[in-house]
């Protein structure tokens, strides 16, 4: 079945800086890959994904990159601010018949500093 | 109008007690799902319905019965319950095109 190994588990930075987090994936046939964060006491919330047949997708501060010859995909936050603290969940998907099961990475607690 | 809802948010029990939790969504999806997350944050995949059909069943035990009465409500019930169980169980809904999923605000349950 499929694997998703999450890094770093924490991630300190200071305002204004970038943010960058790695997942790699074991099961070939995964062909969507979305993020999502999740603040404290709060439901994770889909900030963004892609899907095999594109390389890169970005929304505004947000970027995330696949490769996938080497099974791994990134998550890339620029000038990071408070309020993108958070816990940020990456997740990969054999998308099939109609619904995806999305096999999570561990998670990485992000803290931007003021 | 909340997408994705749950009942109750909050859920205090003892062992050995039933209870269920309920899940709704208005977003017009075919698929709903049951995930589990635990005190170290980690986010499993449980059941998942596509229009009232059970297609993903995890190695949950059998004490776990998921329902779907219709393709917009999916329930789950959970018998003689452990001291194991106690988590954060999100429901989440998925549809065409494209299938992302969307998550309810969680049920934190607490056995005690």
């Amino acid at each position: 079945g499929e694997n998703v190994e999450q890094h770093p588990s924490t991630l300190s930075v200071q305002e204004g800086d970038s943010a960058v987090i790695k997942c790699t994936y074991s099961d070939s046939a995964s062909n969507y890959f979305p993020w999502y964060k999740q603040e404290l006491g709060k439901r994770p919330q889909l900030i963004i994904d892609i899907r095999s047949n594109v390389g890169e997708k970005k929304d505004q501060r947000i970027a995330v990159t696949l490769n996938k010859t080497a099974k791994h995909f990134s998550l890339h936050i620029t000038e990071t601010q408070p309020e993108d603290s958070a816990v940020y969940f990456c997740a990969a998907s054999p998308f099939s018949g109609g619904y995806n099961k999305l096999i999570f990475g561990a998670g990485t607690r992000l803290a931007v500093h003021p | 109008d909340t997408a994705v809802s749950q009942t109750p948010k909050y859920l205090v029990t003892q062992m050995g007690n039933d209870k269920s939790i309920k899940c709704e969504q208005n977003l017009g999806h075919d698929t709903m799902y049951w995930y589990k997350q635990d005190s170290k944050k980690f986010l499993k995949i449980m059941f998942s319905y596509n229009n009232k059909e059970l297609i993903i069943n995890e190695t949950v035990p059998n004490r776990f019965s998921p329902k779907s009465p219709d393709k917009a409500h999916l329930n789950l019930h959970i018998n003689s319950l452990e001291l194991g169980d106690s988590a954060v169980y999100f429901c989440a809904s998925g549809g065409l095109p494209l299938h992302e999923q969307y998550f309810g605000p969680g049920t934190r349950l607490t056995v005690t």
